[in-house]
């Protein structure tokens, strides 16, 4: 296994345009996470699933942001009529959630650029 | 939301030189992680804290989770070249069990040769 990969590495759109970013989490994860950061400030959190279940969602996470995560594998982050606020590393993450109520690993992909002019 | 506060927000070192960094925190965290991250990569994690008062090391780099829970720290030992670029705290809160994590802004590190 290669680790989190996040597909594509760089997108650049014009506003108002749809964009979908893909992620793929290492394979015996079962939480897969989205987090967003801009330059000069650490990750802010979006949104995480466990399988395929969306369980929390950040503020962060406008009406014009969706994720999906079907089939509890890979996962979609889909940005609606982009503005050029939403121009930032797009990051996702995956960790093992234990029986325990542990978790183990907490890695993340190389992130998609997202560049709205 | 939750503010880490991260310190120093840079660092100009020369090589061989040993690195402190800290973050705290008003809120207790259950989990405290050090992450790295290089230009146009994602963060890389470097060690993960489960317990207050733990001590853990990885090569070079140690890192401790606070007596209060309220604070981390990471030391680098003899730094190198490679050692240059972003260091994050993130922690989870406590009586999280959700996985969300809070970031600090970073520590630039720079090493001169």
């Amino acid at each position: 296994d290669t680790g989190v990969s996040q597909d594509p590495r760089h997108k650049i759109t014009k506003r108002g345009q749809n964009v979908t970013f893909r992620c793929d989490p290492i394979s015996e994860h079962n939480r897969l996470y989205w987090y967003r950061q801009t330059l000069g400030q650490g990750p802010e959190f979006l949104t995480y699933f466990q399988n395929e279940a969306q369980l929390e969602k950040s503020r962060l996470l406008s009406d014009r942001f969706s994720a999906e995560r079907p089939k509890g594998s890979f996962s979609t982050l889909e940005i609606q009529r982009t503005e050029q606020g939403d121009s930032a590393m797009y990051l996702c993450a995956s960790s093992l959630r234990l029986g325990t109520g542990d978790w183990d690993g907490y890695t993340f992909g190389s992130g998609t650029r997202l560049t709205v002019v | 939301g939750q503010q880490l506060n991260q310190s120093p927000q840079s660092m100009f070192i020369q090589e061989g030189e040993d690195v402190s960094m800290n973050c705290t925190s008003s809120s207790i965290f259950n989990t405290w992680l050090w992450y790295k991250q290089d230009p146009g990569e994602g963060p890389v994690l470097l060690i993960a804290l489960y317990k207050a008062g733990e001590l853990t090391s990885n090569g070079r780099l140690t890192a401790q989770f606070g007596i209060t829970r309220k604070d981390s720290f990471l030391n680098i030992s003899a730094s190198i070249p490679s050692d240059v670029g972003i260091y994050f705290c993130a922690g989870q809160l406590g009586g999280s069990t959700l996985g969300r994590l809070y970031f600090g802004r970073g520590t630039q590190l720079t090493v001169w040769p």
